[in-house]
């Protein structure tokens, strides 16, 4: 399966810390997704980054691509009570003739303590 | 304002009964998706569609079945042959089946009586 793995599965800090997330996955991609989940909710795209990009920022989200070690972090500065949700990767990547596949890791739970 | 919209939020299936779960969006986007999330795990592909009058399986396809009759529109029915529906049922919409990012509806959560 060419499905990301998040780690870790939970992530508990305070507010004002950094908190960074990570993701692995299998195969050759074309783009890597970040989303987020309030509890309950459907996902929200945050960030995407491409196979021939290494970092990219938007506000407090970084997010780098190590595509020779198959991997992604999310990086959230200054975290804030409202960043508390779960956190998922999704790569885009190629399945037979030109066909794309978006495959979703089972996340990375963030709580932000006030 | 664009979306997806799915409903409706909370539904309940008996023994035996086939149940419909709507997703309806204003995006004009061509591609819609369905995916199944159980508790603390991710999202599993369903089933997919490129365009209008087409769908695909996904991963986990068995015991479900779709339509797409209208571009704003992609009906789940979930079937009696699904032996373990109980899950969160998310709709999402993209541009063209491509790599652009998905936008998602606030899903359905399916429970059985």
């Amino acid at each position: 399966s060419q499905q990301g793995e998040e780690d870790p599965q939970a992530l508990s800090i305070q507010e004002g810390e950094n908190a960074t997330m990570n993701c692995s996955y299998k195969t050759s991609i074309n783009n890597l997704q970040w989303y987020r989940q309030n509890s309950g909710r459907g996902l929200v795209h945050l960030i995407l980054i491409r196979s021939n990009e290494r970092e990219k920022h938007s506000g407090r989200l970084r997010v780098t691509l190590d595509t020779s070690k198959k991997s992604s972090s999310l990086l959230i500065t200054a975290s804030r009570a409202a960043d508390t949700a779960s956190y998922f990767c999704a790569t885009v990547w190629f399945s037979s003739g030109s066909a794309r596949q978006l495959t979703f890791g089972s996340g990375t739970q963030l709580t932000v303590l006030p | 304002d664009g979306g997806i919209t799915q409903s409706p939020k909370y539904l309940f299936r008996k023994e035996g009964q086939n149940v419909t779960l709507s997703c309806e969006q204003n995006l004009n986007h061509d591609a819609m998706y369905w995916y199944r999330q159980d508790p603390g795990q991710g999202l599993r592909l369903i089933y997919y569609s490129q365009i209008v009058n087409d769908f695909q399986k996904g991963d986990i396809a068995e015991g479900y079945s779709v339509s797409r009759e209208k571009k704003e529109s992609f009906p789940l029915t979930v079937t009696s042959a699904q032996k373990n529906p109980t899950a969160f049922y998310l709709c999402a919409s993209s541009e063209t089946y491509s790599n652009q990012p998905q936008h998602f509806g606030d899903g359905t959560r399916l429970s059985i009586l």
